[in-house]
């Protein structure tokens, strides 16, 4: 059965402070890697896909990285509106429309 | 273009009674999902659609029913609803399936008390 795990569940940053949110999967077959951004009271918000180990994907303060194993999303100098829950899940040769969710990442950024 | 539209956005249910989320996209996409989200727990699929007329289970069916007789609306049918489907539901859209990215819907939140 795939798994997406993310870690930590909450991050509190202050406004300036680099740090990277980390997604670890197992997975039968990687087809694709996604970061989503959900806002309170929102749906998820499409960031980036990620392909095949190696790949790095950014913008504005965030960058996406991917290894076999995990992926990390790291944000630099964050602002106080990039607080939300950043969630991952991956698209594996599960052969339906079936996309995996991790339980997500609280980020708070504190002026 | 307003995307993809649920509603209600907020709805209290008795145990036992039915009824039906809304979902409607304008970007013409084959392929539309329904989510349930729950505290502490990743983003579960109910049904998903690959085109008008076709409709299949995800992970969690159970209660739940679809129906797509267009390719803009995706309607979820609660029937004798339980505490255990109190919920956040998501719909979502794509255009080429689950391998790229998906857009969603601004959620309902359902209790059933």
């Amino acid at each position: 059965e795939d798994q997406v795990t993310q870690s930590p569940e909450a991050l509190r940053l202050q406004e300036g402070e680099s740090s990277s949110l980390n997604c670890s999967y197992t997975v039968s077959g990687l087809r694709g890697l996604f970061w989503y951004r959900q806002d309170p009271g929102k749906g998820p918000e499409f960031l980036f896909t990620l392909y095949s180990a190696g790949e790095e994907k950014e913008k504005e303060r965030l960058k996406a990285t991917l290894t076999k194993k995990e992926s990390f999303l790291h944000i630099t100098a964050p602002k106080p509106e990039d607080s939300a829950t950043y969630l991952c899940a991956v698209d594996a040769s599960g052969g339906y429309q079936k996309v995996t969710f991790g339980t997500g990442t609280k980020l708070q950024v504190i002026p | 273009n307003a995307g993809v539209t649920q509603t209600p956005k907020f709805h209290i249910l008795k145990i036992g009674q039915s009824m039906t989320l809304q979902c409607t996209q304008d970007m013409n996409h084959n392929y539309m999902y329904w989510y349930r989200q729950d505290p502490g727990m990743g983003l579960k699929l109910i049904y998903y659609s690959v085109g008008a007329g076709i409709t299949d289970k995800g992970e969690v069916p159970n209660g739940y029913n679809v129906s797509r007789s267009t390719t803009e609306d995706f309607p979820l049918r609660l029937e004798l609803a339980a505490p255990s489907q109190t919920s956040v539901y998501f719909c979502a859209s794509s255009y080429r399936g689950a391998g790229e990215k998906l857009f969603f819907g601004s959620g309902t939140q359902l209790s059933v008390l």
